[in-house]
């Protein structure tokens, strides 16, 4: 079984300062890892992936993510928030064991609030 | 636009109607997801199809549930006697791997259906 966990529901932070949104995972076979973005009846867009190689991933926006796999964590950061990055992040998990199937199972999502 | 497109995006049906949605993937994109989010959760896996297999199902897809994607191209999601439980977004993915087996693809995700059940 595979299983996502967002401790936090909310995090709020100043526009400029660094944000941070924590994810950890459970997988029986190594981890695929995906972070989404939702804005206000919008649809889930896609910001970063790990799949294999270097632990650090860049994506979307400024995004990036680190892989650990001792913590089974992989953090969302930005250096430097904007208001606009005020939304509902996703983590989500694959499990990469083909018998897992294709599914990704997701964490309950984190609300970030950027104030100006 | 060339994204996943969902029709419609909103609907409102009363308890014991037949709803049905329709999902079209990004061109040339073999595999299809539905996904189910409820207000306040992560969406949830329902049943995914490789052309027009459909390879997996959950166990939240019930007997009153139906998904099909006749030609390999676009899927339709049918719910019967609908509930006031089945509302909820309901939310079509797709990638484009082409090779079968574990896809390290990325889904990419329509806006969504909002389907509500008075």
């Amino acid at each position: 079984a595979q299983s996502v966990a967002q401790p936090e529901d909310q995090v709020n932070v100043a526009e400029g300062n660094p944000l941070t949104v924590k994810c950890t995972y459970s997988v029986s076979g190594n981890p695929y890892l995906f972070w989404y973005v939702q804005y206000p009846n919008r649809g889930l867009q896609f910001l970063l992936k790990y799949i294999t190689g270097d632990n650090l991933v860049k994506g979307s926006y400024g995004f990036e993510a680190e892989f650990n796999k001792s913590q089974t964590s992989f953090h969302l950061k930005k250096p430097s928030a904007l208001v606009s990055d005020s939304a509902l992040y996703f983590c989500a998990v694959r499990d990469a064991t083909k018998a897992a199937g294709n599914k990704l199972t997701f964490g309950g999502g984190t609300r970030v609030l950027v104030k100006p | 636009d060339t994204g996943v497109s969902q029709d419609p995006r909103h609907k409102i049906t009363k308890r014991g109607q037949n709803v049905t949605f329709r999902c079209d993937p990004i061109s040339e994109h073999n595999r299809l997801y539905w996904y189910r989010q409820t207000l306040g959760q992560g969406p949830e896996f329902l049943t995914y199809f490789q052309n027009e297999a459909q390879l997996e199902k959950s166990r939240l897809l019930s007997d009153r549930f139906s998904a099909e994607r006749p030609k390999g191209s676009f899927s339709t999601l049918e719910i019967q006697r609908t509930e006031q439980g089945d509302s909820a977004m309901y939310l079509c993915a797709s990638s484009p791997s082409a090779t079968s087996g574990v896809s390290t693809d990325t889904q990419y995700f329509g806006p969504g259906t909002r389907l509500t059940v008075l």
